[in-house]
């Protein structure tokens, strides 16, 4: 079965610094996606940022990038230069054969100003 | 990118009371959608997958009877919490996939059950 796995509960970073989100994942798949979702407090769910097993190069979506380490199964989020509009949840998660997302426990986020 | 809806975005109502849920996409069809349950603090529960014309499939330990799941339409697909309680008092999440692994969310609705 599938897994993720966040080891960071929360974080506090200072505005405008980079930061990375840790994330693991378990599979026996060969082929598999990988998700970033932010939360923010008023709870909808936003998709950041998606990169597919087979895929190369690491998926990039602005100032969202995914640092894909496949040996390792590492999937962590780097956000650029942080805002504080960044403050919230991040999920990282990944589907199961019906195309269910399995999710990790979630990283809170605080940019500091 | 697709939209989806939720409605309603915040709903107070009694104990033994039942309410429904509605999540629509709005730009796109959905031939899946899928229903979560989040506590303070916690991640996303998957309760069942709905999909349109068929019962929905749901999650080990989530009620049926309590938890009802229409999936009438393409766009729609209803959730409707029967007999509610006090412990049915969470953020309800739906999901609509419109691609292989594209699932877009709902904006969120926060039960309060008193």
């Amino acid at each position: 079965a599938q897994k993720i796995t966040q080891t960071q509960p929360g974080m506090f970073v200072q505005e405008k610094e980079a930061v990375t989100l840790d994330c693991t994942y378990d599979t026996s798949d060969q082929s598999y996606g990988l998700f970033w979702y932010k939360q923010p407090s008023s709870g909808e769910m936003i998709f950041l940022i998606y990169q597919g097993s087979y895929d190369e190069q690491n998926a990039t979506e602005g100032r969202y990038s995914l640092n894909f380490q496949k040996a390792r199964k590492s999937a962590n989020l780097v956000i650029s230069a942080s805002q504080l509009g960044d403050s919230a949840m991040y999920f990282c998660a990944t589907w199961d054969s019906n195309y269910q997302l399995i999710w990790g426990a979630g990283t809170k986020l605080i940019i500091k100003p | 990118g697709a939209v989806v809806s939720q409605h309603p975005s915040w709903v107070i109502c009694k104990s033994g009371t039942s309410v429904k849920i509605e999540c629509r996409s709005l730009d796109f069809q959905a031939t899946t959608m899928f229903w979560y349950r989040q506590f303070p603090k916690q991640s996303l529960m998957l309760m069942a997958t709905s999909n349109e014309g068929s019962k929905a499939t749901y999650e080990q330990g989530v009620e049926k009877d309590k938890f009802l799941i229409n999936h009438a339409s393409l766009t729609l697909s209803t959730l409707t919490v029967t007999s509610a309680h006090p412990e049915d008092s969470s953020f309800y999440i739906c999901s609509a996939k419109q691609a292989a692994y594209e699932q877009y969310f709902g904006p969120g609705t926060r039960l309060t059950v008193t």
